[in-house]
């Protein structure tokens, strides 16, 4: 389970610079890893996922990098934009059984204009 | 196509009182999810339904009931609202092996 605080993480970052946001997970079964973005006031939105069998995985702008060795995940946003400003949110599942989700503590991303 | 739509988006209960959170998704996925996020923290499982006709206990459902209605409706029912519920639930789905889609949340609060 989660470690989780009354106050974010947060990580500043000027407009056009790259971002990381870092994650660990704990469980050595899971196999299949996501991110989220959420904004103010709205639900979690899929960014990029990755599964177990791969260690980089790029989209639009975001790469996501999974090191299974100590259990870490990192998300990648390039040349980053004031719309990329939100918080942000890893997960991790296992296919064995169900498919249960766990969320991470949350990364909050402020772009400095 | 609306994805995950839940109702109320806002909600003021007394101590005690009872409600019923509605949830639905159009995505013909086999699982969904209820989760709470409070200040300054991550999502926690409630209850999930990995399909039709079943439910299971997520980490913290104490205080809560659901109901998995049909494929596409899945509720969370408090039958007596505690001021530690005040918090902003979140439905999800998702079919098989992939991302959860969330709903935009109810912000409930109860005084």
């Amino acid at each position: 389970g989660e470690n989780v605080g009354l106050h974010l993480p947060t990580l500043s970052v000027q407009e056009g610079d790259n971002s990381i946001i870092n994650c660990a997970y704990s469980n050595s079964a899971s196999d299949y890893f996501i991110w989220y973005k959420q904004e103010s006031g709205k639900g979690p939105q899929f960014i990029i996922d990755i599964r177990s069998n791969m260690d980089k995985r790029q989209g639009q702008r975001v790469t996501v990098l999974l090191n299974k060795t100590v259990k870490h995940l990192s998300l990648q946003i390039a040349a980053t934009q004031p719309g990329d400003s939100a918080v942000y949110f890893c997960a991790e599942t296992s296919s064995g059984g169900y498919q249960k989700v766990t969320f991470g503590t949350g990364t909050k991303l402020q772009v400095i204009p | 196509n609306a994805g995950v739509t839940q109702t109320p988006k806002f909600q003021v209960l007394k101590t005690g009182q009872s409600m019923t959170l509605q949830c639905a998704q159009d995505m013909n996925h086999n699982s969904m999810y209820w989760y709470r996020q409070d200040p300054g923290m991550g999502l926690r499982l409630i209850y999930y339904s990995a399909s039709e006709g079943t439910t299971d206990k997520g980490e913290v459902p104490n205080g809560y009931n659901v109901s998995r209605l049909n494929k596409r409706e899945f509720s969370l029912r408090l039958e007596s609202a505690a001021p530690s519920q005040t918090s902003v639930y979140f439905c999800a789905s998702r079919g098989g092996h992939s991302p959860l889609h969330f709903g935009n949340g109810t912000r409930l609060t109860v005084t």
